[in-house]
């Protein structure tokens, strides 16, 4: 069975312009949750997707911003990038919102802003 | 709010020898998961266990088990026979069970090193 799949993994920005991550959650899994990991911040929630609805969102600005698909895929977009965005995001699945089952994680986006 | 804490920065252990990674947490709640993950140099962030409040059988996978301690909030992770596969950066977290949904609280990890 295939995991959480996200691309690309790595990404080379410049300060104003706009980022879109992908994330293919393990087949069956609705359920599709994105963090940020920083040296100084560490890991922070961003949001969760599930049945194609924002669930739950974390303390971030609206440049941030995600989508989920009818296939369960996500994309996190970010606009008007700044140097602080540059970190690696992490997505996550699980069954359901309502499952008492653990997360699955992808290997992350490295995005790095110039 | 909740919030996690790992107070350890950095640990080292030899190979075949016991570790143990300290863990405490805050909250008000009743109903919570505590869980270790481990995230190796590949960056993968992978799930070493797991451990429901509501059961106060101590959680064991193989090497690795916790101590949890409900009233002291606290959740430490033992590995025994530390194998050099173990080095990585361990964090432990905190998800509602109150709240629904997926969201974990991380703290903010512990990089540990197997020395051989």
């Amino acid at each position: 069975k295939a995991g959480v799949t996200q691309t690309p993994r790595y990404l080379i920005k410049t300060r104003g312009q706009q980022v879109t991550l992908s994330c293919s959650p393990i087949s069956g899994h609705r359920s599709v949750s994105w963090y940020q990991q920083t040296p100084g911040q560490g890991l922070q929630f961003l949001f969760e997707y599930f049945s194609e609805t924002q669930r739950n969102k974390g303390n971030f600005p609206g440049r941030f911003s995600g989508r989920q698909f009818s296939n369960s895929r996500s994309e996190m977009n970010v606009s008007t990038l700044e140097l602080g965005d540059s970190a690696l995001y992490l997505c996550a699945s699980r069954r359901d919102f309502y499952s008492n089952q653990p997360q699955h994680f992808g290997d992350g986006t490295r995005l790095s802003i110039l | 709010a909740q919030t996690v804490t790992q107070s350890q920065p950095e640990m080292s252990v030899q190979e075949a020898e016991t570790v143990t990674l300290s863990c405490t947490y805050d909250t008000s709640e009743s109903d919570y998961y505590l869980f270790w993950y481990k995230q190796p140099p590949s960056r993968q962030m992978i799930l070493v266990i797991r451990q429901e409040a509501y059961k106060q059988q101590n959680a064991t996978e193989n090497r690795f088990s916790v101590n949890f301690q409900k009233a002291a909030k606290s959740f430490s992770l033992k590995i025994s026979d530390s194998q050099l596969g173990d080095a990585a950066m361990y964090f432990c977290a905190y998800r509602s069970e109150e709240t629904s949904g997926s969201r974990l609280t991380f703290g903010e990890g512990t990089q540990l090193t197997v020395n051989p």
